[in-house]
């Protein structure tokens, strides 16, 4: 049990276009969706908590013009990257938990690229 | 404020040997302590928990880890390590419902 996905696993694309990531929760309803963002060999940096139905809320100096997030359903969080630039290129890993619960459970990341 | 330090950026062992990852804490309040494991290009992966009752927690893999309030610290033990061992282990603090705070990660690389 506990399984969320991510697609697409990976991602590339030109500077100024927009990305989608997608996050489920695949046996469990998620309640909260957790953005994070990893650099090459760093911890994970949080971007931004999504509750279902509500707004995210978006971690101090996280642009939330750039990185939209939309959590509509109980299994689905979706992340999207406009006019990506190449600072943006990252690793992006989304977490669900559900309600009452006190354990994050993650998806297996989105290698973005852009050029 | 929480914050979680990891002293060991990397720790090198050789297979078959015991091996202990460092990880301390700081909270004012309660922490629920978790020990997460990622391999090269995946996401993370729950090996453990810590959030009430017995010190000594059991995870996946043979691993397991003893809170310690005193010294404020959950350090993630293993008594013989595989070459499949080998990836970046993460500790993490949580208080209540709130956000995890990672440490910044520990690279145990398993030596033939």
């Amino acid at each position: 049990g506990a399984v969320v996905s991510q697609h697409p696993s990976w991602v590339i694309c030109k500077s100024g276009t927009s990305v989608k990531i997608e996050c489920r929760s695949l046996d469990f309803q998620a309640t909260t969706m957790f953005w994070y963002r990893q650099f090459p060999k760093q911890s994970l940096m949080l971007m931004a908590t999504s509750n279902e139905g509500s707004k995210a809320t978006y971690e101090q100096g996280v642009e939330k013009d750039k990185f939209l997030i939309n959590h509509a359903s109980l299994t689905l969080s979706t992340l999207t990257v406009t006019s990506a630039h190449p600072e943006d290129s990252s690793f992006y890993i989304c977490s669900a938990r559900e309600l009452g619960a006190e354990t994050q459970y993650f998806g297996p990341g989105t290698r973005l690229l852009v050029l | 404020a929480q914050s979680v330090t990891q002293l060991d950026s990397q720790v090198p062992v050789f297979e078959e040997a015991p091996v202990e990852l460092r990880c301390n804490y700081s909270s004012s309040v309660s922490v629920y302590l978790f020990w997460y494991v990622q391999y090269p290009n995946q996401g993370l992966q729950l090996l453990l928990k810590y959030l009430s009752g017995s010190t000594l927690v059991k995870g996946i893999n043979g691993f397991e880890a003893e809170f310690n309030k005193s010294q404020t610290s959950f350090h993630l033990r293993k008594p013989s390590v595989h070459i499949s061992d080998t990836a970046e282990y993460f500790c993490a603090a949580q208080t209540g419902a709130n956000n995890l705070f990672f440490g910044t990660g520990t690279r145990l690389t398993v030596i033939p």
